[in-house]
Order: structure tokens, then C-alpha cells, then sequence
């Protein structure tokens, strides 16, 4: 079984301030990792994702995560936010071959001006 | 964009009644998910299909039931609605990568349900 912790329900910050919206994970296999953006009264949007190699991942938006496999973490930062950044953010998991995606409860982040 | 359409997009309905919620793609994935998102939870898996008449439940199941004839059709249906079931409905797609790996789920735009 897999589960994903989003640490933060909540991450408010200014404008062109840097953010780090952070992400665990457990799972007894190999994991494939993403994030997830959405926006209000959307639907989910891909972020980025880690399936293999390199664990810095770069992402749309000028968003980017890093997987660390020692510390099962998979946080996803940005050096400098939008107003329009403004959405919630879920973190997900596949384990191994199963092919169901476990998310986080989500952190919704809003940049004020 | 995926080719995901939910219908309907908002639907309000009275406890008791029988309610089906449709997902149609135009990209030919097998596999289709239904999810429900509710505040503080989420996104929990109801019911998925990996193939046509291929089903299984989800960790919310009870209480719903889908039904998938063709490919790109996936129906899930509220067999008596509770007020429990207001909530957020979302479906997804994916597809294997060449290693039989799955990849990301590509999600529909919701249906917004509320059981009065």
C-alpha cells in the first residue's frame, strides 16, 4: 500500500517571494511521482512528474521538484510566485506496476500582492 | 488538452433518486478512473475500468456503480442518492508506456453534484 502526507493544508505567501510546498510519501515499492495543479473551478492539471533518472524535475510554470529516495520527500518549489500561482496543489504516487494513483489531500497556496 | 468531457457539468438532485454521471474521451486510453474530491480528502478513487466490461472498485465504492460497454464511455451511477454523496466528480484516463508502466491520469473537467 501507498499513502502521500502534504504537509501544509495551507501556504500563503507574498508575491515574488520563493515557496516550497512539501510532500512525503511511503510505499514498500518503487514510485512514480507527480504534482498536480488546480486551478478554481477547474479541473487537474500535470505539473511535472518523476518516473526515472534525474531527480531534480522541472516543470510548466517555472515550478520544479526534487525526489529524494532516503528521505521519501518529492517537494515542489518555485524561486519566485504569481499572483496567478494561486491554486491548489496535489501531490500523487503510483507504486510500482499498480497503476492507481494515490494523492495528497492537497495544500492550497495563495499569493497575495 | 486530453478529449475528456464530463456530463452533465452541475447537476442538483433529491436523496432517493437514481443519478448517472458520464465520461466520454476521444483518446482511446484503456484505462478510465472516477474519482470524488471533497474538502479536506482529496482526491479518492470510487471505481476504474481497464478495459471494456473490465471494472473494479476504488476505496469509496459503496454506494456507486459504473458500467463501461465502449471504450470511450465510462458511466458512473449513484443507484439511490444521499446527501453524503454531494461532491465533486472527476474522471481520468491513462495509458501504458511501452515498458507496460503506467504514466499520468489526464482528468476530465468535474460535475459538480449536490444531493438536497
Amino acid at each position: 500500500a501507498q499513502s502521500v502526507t502534504q504537509l501544509d493544508s495551507q501556504v500563503p505567501v507574498f508575491e515574488e517571494a520563493p515557496v516550497e510546498l512539501r510532500c512525503n510519501y511511503s510505499s514498500s515499492v518503487s514510485v512514480y511521482l507527480f504534482w498536480y495543479v488546480q486551478y478554481p473551478n477547474q479541473g487537474l492539471q500535470l505539473l511535472l512528474k518523476y518516473l526515472s533518472g534525474s531527480t531534480l524535475v522541472k516543470g510548466i510554470n517555472g515550478f520544479e521538484a526534487e525526489f529524494n529516495k532516503s528521505q521519501t520527500s518529492f517537494h515542489l518549489r518555485k524561486p519566485s510566485v504569481h499572483i496567478s500561482d494561486t491554486a491548489e496543489y496535489f501531490c500523487a504516487v503510483i507504486g510500482g506496476s499498480n497503476y492507481k494513483l494515490t494523492f495528497g489531500k492537497g495544500t492550497l497556496l495563495t499569493v497575495n500582492p | 488538452d486530453a478529449g475528456i468531457t464530463q456530463s452533465p457539468r452541475h447537476k442538483v438532485t433529491e436523496t432517493g433518486t437514481p443519478v448517472t454521471l458520464r465520461c466520454h474521451q476521444t483518446e482511446n486510453h484503456r484505462y478510465m478512473y472516477w474519482y470524488r474530491q471533497d474538502p479536506g480528502h482529496g482526491l479518492r478513487l470510487i471505481h476504474y475500468s481497464y478495459g471494456v466490461k473490465d471494472t473494479d472498485k476504488g476505496e469509496v465504492s459503496d454506494g456507486y456503480s459504473v458500467s463501461r460497454s465502449k471504450t470511450e464511455d465510462f458511466l458512473l451511477t449513484l443507484e439511490s442518492a444521499t446527501s453524503s454523496q454531494t461532491s465533486v466528480y472527476f474522471c481520468a484516463i491513462s495509458e501504458t508506456g511501452t515498458s507496460g508502466l503506467h504514466f499520468e491520469q489526464f482528468f476530465g473537467p468535474g460535475t459538480r453534484l449536490t444531493v438536497l
